[in-house]
């Protein structure tokens, strides 16, 4: 049973840039959750995706947008990059008729702004 | 808004001792779920056990137990017979109902051989 996977490991890229990143929830999952993780710091919640619909929203700009499909699976875009979107960026999936409450992450993506 | 606040940044511990990584938090909800995630240098987050708010009795998993102190909205983390492998950060978290995970900034545990 695979678990959360989540693609690319690692990415860099230069300011103004756009980048797409890429989970695939815990099979038997239907909900996934972004979460950034700045350095040093706990991770923070960016939003969460649920029948193909962001459910909920964290405090971040219009810039962070995502996607679900029909698979469950999801992108998270970042347009614009700034210096600051450097991060790690934590993908996580739960079920939704257990409540949610477990959630398992995926390995991450690190996120260089240059 | 729910915060939760670990106030240890780092602790360290010798191989085959006893730790206790604290946390607390502020909610005004009763019911509730509150976590310890591991995060090793590998970056995965690991769940290490979890706690229901509606049970009195606190969680143990093997060598990981809790101590769950509901009025005093505390949770920490006892680590017995601790191993080198248990060095990683230790994030403390809580949920609610649908609303997302809230993480503390972390505790840095080292285990010195």
């Amino acid at each position: 049973d695979a678990g959360v996977t989540q693609s690319p490991t690692h990415l860099i890229k230069t300011r103004g840039q756009q980048v797409t990143l890429r989970c695939s929830p815990k099979s038997g999952h239907d909900t996934v959750s972004w979460y950034q993780q700045a350095l040093g710091q706990g991770p923070q919640f960016i939003f969460q995706y649920y029948e193909e619909e962001e459910r909920q929203r964290g405090n971040f700009p219009d810039r962070f947008s995502g996607h679900q499909f029909p698979n469950y699976s999801s992108e998270l875009n970042v347009n614009a990059l700034l210096l600051g979107d450097s991060a790690l960026y934590l993908c996580a999936s739960s079920y939704s008729l257990a409540g949610r409450y477990e959630q398992f992450f995926g390995p991450g993506t690190r996120l260089t702004v240059l | 808004a729910q915060t939760v606040t670990q106030s240890q940044p780092e602790m360290s511990v010798q191989e085959a001792e006893t730790v206790t990584l604290s946390c607390t938090y502020d909610t005004s909800e009763s019911d509730y779920y509150l976590f310890w995630y591991k995060q090793p240098p590998s970056r995965q987050m690991i769940l290490v056990i979890r706690q229901e708010a509606y049970k009195q009795q606190n969680a143990t998993e093997n060598r990981f137990s809790v101590n769950f102190q509901k009025a005093a909205k505390s949770f920490s983390l006892k680590i017995s017979d601790s191993q080198l492998g248990d060095a990683a950060m230790y994030f403390c978290a809580y949920i609610r109902g649908n609303t997302p995970l809230v993480f503390g900034k972390g505790t840095r545990l080292s285990v010195i051989a």
